[in-house]
């Protein structure tokens, strides 16, 4: 069965820093994707980010890159120079290539401190 | 592109009566929708998926007759909450993708349902 874990509820992360937020999946389909999504209070997700599993590099868009490590099967978040706007809940999701299903990990707050 | 709208935006209604949350996608066609459910401080629960024109696949422990999904057109998919109770009470956010694989998913702004 699929999971992902985010073990980290909260994060602290002084302004202009980078920071990495942890997600690892388990999956026993060879074609996936991984994805992140940003939850400000506001309530609505927005998409960050995605890598697929047969991708051969890390997916990177803008202040955001996912470090993927296959054999570890992890999908772990870096933002990079963090801005008090990143202050938001963090979800890592799943879908299996051809499946109907997304599953998210739990979340991470991450908290901007200027 | 790839903007999905809700509506309404929030809603309060007494206990007992039913409430229909719509999610349209402007901007491209949907072949599948989602609908979520989220409470305070939790992550995302996957209710049902729809695709148009076909039946909806609910999640285990979701009650179909509780929850209508009517996934009428390419751009629109209904969520409709019968006899809502406080206990049904949520932030329900819908999703939308172009292709049955559900790979990249648009979510809408969410609609939060207090019921009294």
């Amino acid at each position: 069965a699929q999971k992902i874990t985010q073990t980290q509820p909260g994060m602290f992360v002084q302004e202009k820093e980078a920071v990495t937020l942890d997600c690892t999946y388990d999956t026993s389909d060879p074609s996936y994707g991984l994805f992140w999504y940003k939850q400000p209070s506001s309530g609505e997700m927005i998409f960050l980010i995605y890598q697929g599993s047969y991708d051969q590099q890390n997916a990177t868009e803008g202040r955001y890159s996912l470090n993927f490590q296959k054999a570890r099967k992890s999908a772990n978040l870096v933002i990079s120079a963090s801005q008090l706007g990143d202050s938001a809940m963090y979800f890592c999701a799943m879908a299996e290539t051809g499946g109907f299903k997304t599953i998210f990990g739990a979340g991470t707050r991450l908290f901007v401190k200027a | 592109g790839a903007v999905v709208s809700q509506h309404p935006s929030r809603v309060i209604c007494k206990s007992g009566t039913s409430v229909k949350i719509e999610c349209r996608s402007l901007d491209f066609q949907a072949t599948t929708m989602f609908w979520y459910r989220q409470f305070p401080k939790q992550s995302l629960m996957l209710m049902a998926t729809s695709n148009e024109g076909s039946k909806a696949t609910y999640e285990q422990g979701v009650e179909k007759d509780k929850f209508l999904i009517n996934h009428a057109s390419l751009t629109l998919s209904t969520l409709t909450v019968t006899s809502a109770h406080p206990e049904d009470s949520s932030f329900y956010i819908c999703s939308a993708s172009r292709d049955r694989g559900g790979e990249t998913q648009y979510f809408g702004p969410g609609t939060r349902l207090l019921v009294l």
